[in-house]
């Protein structure tokens, strides 16, 4: 079983739809990264979380610890949001690990 | 704002051949990691640096691999006799703290 899952694995929207993205996770975690790599391969940070909710603009990371589950929510999608979005966690030691991530395509 | 730079964003080298990957991290950072990812595949740790030594390693990190801090700046990855399963898109992160990871924009591996 992997540690961690995402889904879904694909993703296809209008613009302007709502989207959620899930990961859910079998390990004890110090924190839940969510990570975005576009197609030229380079991975850009976009939330690190422990607890609750967090916002930065048109994107929303939430986490439930008991349950062992964090969604990424995009509001208002546009096209520059197509991108793979990767879940990670931060077992208790150092290291990260990695869902297998979500391709998201939106079409205007 | 301040963030993790790689160098060069593509390597291309010959199976056998010693290369080293470059990472400058974040400058008041003290967790330094690599992962790697495989064309279409997940990414994976490599190892984890800390207090000038390694703190964890996967399996994927043999003999075959070292890193280093050689100026208190730069964070590099040496890969001793490239295979050509060593084609990968190489990560490096720093953090402040054990929770966070800031990436590096990767450099691109290929062994012909």
């Amino acid at each position: 079983k992997n540690e961690v899952e995402q889904s879904p694995q694909n993703l296809t929207a209008q613009e302007g739809e709502f989207i959620t993205i899930n990961c859910s996770y079998s390990v004890g975690i110090s924190a839940l990264h969510w990570l975005q790599q576009h197609p030229g391969g380079g991975i850009v940070s976009l939330f690190m979380l422990s607890s609750g909710k967090k916002k930065h603009g048109r994107l929303i990371a939430t986490i439930n610890i008991q349950e062992k589950h964090s969604s990424l929510h995009i509001t208002a999608s546009h096209p520059r949001d197509s991108a793979v979005y990767i879940c990670a966690v931060g077992d208790n030691t150092d290291k990260l690990i990695f869902g297998t991530g979500t391709r998201l395509q939106v079409f205007p | 704002e301040p963030e993790v730079t790689q160098t060069p964003s593509h390597q291309v080298t010959q199976m056998g051949q010693e290369v080293i990957l470059r990472c400058v991290p974040i400058s008041n950072h003290l967790y330094f990691y690599w992962y790697r990812q495989i064309l279409g595949q997940k990414v994976e740790f490599l190892v984890s640096f800390y207090n000038n030594e390694i703190s964890e390693k996967s399996e994927i990190f043999d003999d075959q691999f070292s890193v280093e801090r050689p100026d208190g700046s730069n964070f590099t990855l040496k890969i001793r006799s490239t295979k050509l399963e060593d084609s990968a898109m190489y990560f490096c992160a720093s953090g402040l703290w054990t929770y966070e990871q800031y990436f590096g924009p990767g450099t691109r591996l290929t062994v012909t």
